[in-house]
């Protein structure tokens, strides 16, 4: 069974350079998670998605990030117009439901931003 | 607010000899599920152990934890250290019907030395 893939594998962009991120994630897995792992620090949570629904994206910066999951398999996370504080590593991760035990995480995409 | 810690930045440890990686928590969940995640170098998190239950150890690829409510933690411990389980590790906590919304720990890098 493949398991959450994410592209790109890296993201090098100045400041105020637009960015996005894709994640694809285990067949069958209605339930979408992408967190922020800033340097030495624990995965953020910033938004997630019950097929193509946002759930919850009280975490996410609005005004310069974006994630949608149109058709409820898929996902982009955006950003606008990066900060070097967006320096970070972004993960997707999936599970099978909301109420599912085990949640699976992609590699991640690291961004940094000059 | 809802917070895990882990004191410790970077645990070294000498092959054979015990581990212990420390993990507190405050919440105001009422019903709460436990995690440890491991991630090794250039890999997706992946969970080690998941507990729910106050007071019952829980075991997993030699590691052990015991969630204990009264004094809020959720230690990490291996009798014997294996040059294989150098890795980030995570303490992370969530609610019992959301465990893909998880609050993760800053992470402890344990490193072991032959």
């Amino acid at each position: 069974e493949a398991g959450v893939t994410q592209s790109p594998r890296y993201a090098v962009l100045q400041e105020g350079q637009a960015v996005s991120f894709w994640c694809d994630p285990i067949s069958g897995h209605d339930t979408l998670y992408w967190y922020q792992q800033p340097r030495d620090q624990g995965p953020q949570l910033l938004v997630y998605f019950r097929d193509e629904a946002v759930i919850d994206n009280s975490q996410l910066p609005s005004d310069r990030f974006s994630a949608v999951r149109p058709k409820g398999t898929n996902s982009t996370l955006k950003i606008q117009s990066a900060k070097q504080g967006d320096t970070a590593t972004y993960l997707c991760a999936s599970s099978f439901s909301v109420s599912a035990e085990t949640l699976y995480f992609g590699s991640g995409t690291r961004l940094t931003v000059l | 607010g809802d917070s895990v810690t882990q004191t410790e930045g970077l645990v070294t440890v000498t092959e054979g000899l015990p581990v212990k990686l420390n993990c507190t928590y405050q919440t105001t969940y009422l019903t709460i599920a436990f995690f440890w995640y491991v991630q090794y170098l250039n890999e997706a998190p992946q969970v080690l152990l998941k507990s729910s239950t106050d007071n019952k150890r829980t075991e997993h690829q030699g590691f052990h934890a015991t969630l204990h409510k009264s004094s809020s933690s959720f230690h990490l411990q291996k009798s014997s250290a294996q040059l294989s389980d150098s890795a980030l590790y995570y303490c992370a906590l969530s609610e019992s019907y959301n465990q893909g919304k998880l609050i993760f720990g800053q992470g402890t890098k344990l490193s072991i030395k032959p």
